[in-house]
């Protein structure tokens, strides 16, 4: 079984300020990670994943998150974040094995401000 | 990307009544659909795995004579809250997965339920 934990429950910045979202995740197979951005009553927006290749992926809005193996993480990075930027972030895992279902961290709220 | 379309978006019902969300997938065939649900600032709890043409799969502590999950065809599937109650209220998501690892889960748009 895979799980994920996101250690920040919410996460004060300041506009044009540089951001990380952490994501630590467990597994005893391989798997794939995503991170989804959710706006208030909305659904979830994917921003980006790792399937495999690069560690370093890059996403919409300018995000961007690294997959370290050894260090069982998948943290989030905005260089510059934006008033618009604000909004709850969740990370997930899946086996990389067909349809199997998504696990999610508890989410990380980020609060940008003027 | 793969469209998700969720209907209806907002409901409020009376205690004891029955409610049904469809979820759609738009331009792709889903046999694999999942159902969340979410409580305020609180992540994203699976509830079943709805299998197309067979009967859903649900985790451990969901009802299955509360939540019915039907998957009818490759592009929809209905969850229907029997005799709801105010504990019922929550945002139901449901997303399907698309791609050729099947690694990729696309959501709709969530429905707001709201049980008086």
């Amino acid at each position: 079984a895979q799980s994920v934990t996101q250690l920040d429950s919410q996460v004060p910045v300041f506009e044009e300020a540089p951001v990380e979202l952490r994501c630590n995740y467990s597994s005893s197979v391989s798997v794939y990670l995503f991170w989804y951005v959710q706006y208030p009553n909305q659904g979830l927006q994917l921003l980006l994943k790792y399937l495999s290749g690069s560690t370093l992926v890059k996403g919409i809005n300018g995000f961007e998150a690294e997959f370290n193996k050894s260090q069982t993480s998948f943290h989030l990075r905005k260089p510059s974040v934006h008033i618009s930027d604000t909004a709850e972030y969740f990370c997930a895992v899946k086996e990389n094995t067909g349809f199997q279902k998504l696990v999610f961290g508890t989410g990380t709220r980020l609060l940008v401000s003027p | 990307g793969a469209v998700v379309s969720q209907h209806p978006s907002w409901v409020i019902c009376k205690s004891g009544t029955s409610v049904k969300i469809e979820c759609r997938s738009l331009d792709f065939q889903a046999t694999t659909m999942f159902w969340y649900r979410q409580f305020p600032k609180q992540s994203l709890m699976l509830m079943a795995t709805s299998n197309e043409g067979s009967k859903a799969t649900y985790e451990q502590g969901v009802e299955k004579d509360k939540f019915l999950i039907n998957h009818a065809s490759l592009t929809l599937s209905t969850l229907t809250v029997t005799s709801a109650h105010p504990e019922d209220s929550s945002f139901y998501i449901c997303s399907a997965p698309t791609g050729s690892f099947g690694g990729e889960l696309f959501f709709g748009e969530g429905s707001r339920l709201t049980v008086l």
